[in-house]
């Protein structure tokens, strides 16, 4: 079974300034996608970034890229200049490839706090 | 225009009620799924329809019923609710289950049993 991990309960950064935010999983498959996603107060899930298993390349999304680490089963959010627009919980995702029947595997979520 | 939208949005209801949330989205979709979060804001998928057809069902007590008439619409039906069932309700869709493709997600059915 798959697993994934988000070790940062909370995590607290200066708008403008960088923050990387940590997530790990456990899985025996070979392919696979990982996303992150952002929950603000209002609760809407909304999909920041994603990423094939199979690619090298790491994602990027303007202000956001990920640092896929496939050996190390590793998959961490880096937001650059954060605006306090991104004060929300980050929950990073696991979907298989083989047999995909569309089931995300959430970790336990990321709070992050933008401060002015 | 939501792409997928969920009512009601807030739901307050006793122990023992039966109660129903619906889903629509109109993004074409041909996925659509029922996940939960609870009070420690953990999410779990509960129920996944491809073309109307129930693909996934997460162990879920058998008093949750989905339900979906077309492949834009899925409800979930409740019964005998429970104090433990107090949670957001999230309904999602994607297309082509099997893809990768990106699972859209409504606003939440924040439900709370008394």
């Amino acid at each position: 079974a798959q697993t994934v991990t988000q070790s940062q309960p909370e995590m607290s950064v200066q708008e403008a300034e960088t923050v990387t935010l940590s997530c790990t999983y456990d899985t025996s498959e070979n392919n696979y996608y990982l996303f992150w996603y952002k929950q603000p107060p209002s609760r809407q899930m909304i999909l920041v970034i994603r990423q094939e298993a199979y690619k090298q390349q790491n994602a990027t999304e303007n202000r956001f890229s990920v640092n896929f680490q496939k050996a190390a089963k590793s998959f961490s959010l880096k937001i650059s200049d954060s605006q306090l627009g991104d004060t929300a919980m980050y929950f990073c995702a696991f979907m298989k490839y083989s047999g995909n029947t569309g089931k995300l595997i959430f970790g336990q979520g990321t709070t992050l706090q933008v401060k002015p | 225009d939501t792409a997928v939208s969920q009512t009601p949005k807030y739901l307050v209801t006793q122990m023992g009620n039966d109660k129903s949330i619906k889903c629509e989205q109109n993004l074409g979709h041909d996925t659509m799924y029922w996940y939960k979060q609870d009070s420690k804001k953990f999410l779990k998928i509960m129920f996944s329809y491809n073309n109307k057809e129930l693909i996934i069902n997460e162990t879920v007590p058998n008093r949750f019923s989905p339900k979906s008439p077309d492949k834009a619409h899925l409800n979930l039906h409740i019964n005998s609710l429970e104090l433990g069932d107090s949670a957001v309700y999230f309904c999602a869709s994607s297309q082509m289950v099997g893809s990768g493709n990106t699972i859209y997600f409504g606003e939440g059915s924040w439900l709370t049993v008394v």
